[in-house]
């Protein structure tokens, strides 16, 4: 079992929709979660972190984390077709090491 | 500042040479890592140091790889003997732990690597 699973879509969104990026972990003690962005051919930047269970919001951009289900996803609202990337998500463990899945491509669709 | 440097952007090299990757980190971040990234596998941590000390090595694929931090501001990623199953897209990134309590970790622009 991975560290850290995602979808890898590709997921295509219209222009203005949301967009839903979903991430399961393996360990639950895990406590530091993070989304990052990549363009294509370009290297990841952090967009959004989380600590605690819940929502936490910035600007467009919401992260919600479930530790009882290690479930942690990012939505983006009105999507636009700058956001067209793949999002990472990524996941501090309890032995204080960072696991990334593979990424989940996004288009948005003008 | 001028953030994570990395150096070569693109190397091509034969199977059974040596390769060598560089990278500075931002100025004052005491931690860095390596990391390696596949379409198949996606972006895998290699190894990362704090303080100039390697601390996890386990993501080092095999004895072929090595890396070493000298000093604060400089450290390599070695592959000898290459294979074209190392191709791949080599990140060094760092960060300040006491910067941020969330230790966000800025990556450079990444060395493509090719062995044929």
């Amino acid at each position: 079992q991975k560290e850290v699973e995602q979808n890898s879509g590709p997921l295509s969104v219209p222009e203005g929709a949301i967009a839903s990026l979903n991430c399961t972990y393996s360990d639950r003690g895990s406590q530091s979660f993070f989304w990052y962005r990549q363009y294509s051919g370009k290297s990841p930047e952090l967009i959004m972190f989380i600590y605690s269970n819940g929502d936490k919001e910035d600007g467009r951009f919401t992260a919600q984390l479930n530790k009882a289900s290690q479930y942690v996803s990012l939505l983006i609202r009105d999507s636009q077709p700058s956001d067209s990337a793949t999002y990472l998500c990524a996941v501090k463990n309890t032995g204080n090491q960072f696991y990334f899945g593979t990424g989940t491509s996004l288009t948005v669709i003008p | 500042d001028a953030g994570v440097i990395q150096s070569p952007r693109h190397e091509v090299t034969e199977m059974g040479q040596e390769v060598t990757l560089r990278c500075k980190p931002i100025s004052g971040h005491n931690s860095l890592f390596w990391y390696r990234q596949t379409m198949m596998r996606g972006l895998e941590l290699l190894i990362y140091f704090n303080n100039n000390v390697p601390i996890d090595d386990s993501g080092m694929p095999e004895d072929r790889f090595s890396a070493k931090m000298p000093n604060a501001s400089f450290s390599t990623l070695k592959i000898q003997p290459s294979e074209p199953r190392d191709s791949a897209v080599y990140f060094c990134a760092s960060s300040d732990p006491l910067a941020a309590s969330y230790n966000e970790q800025f990556f450079g622009p990444g060395t493509r690597l090719t062995v044929l």
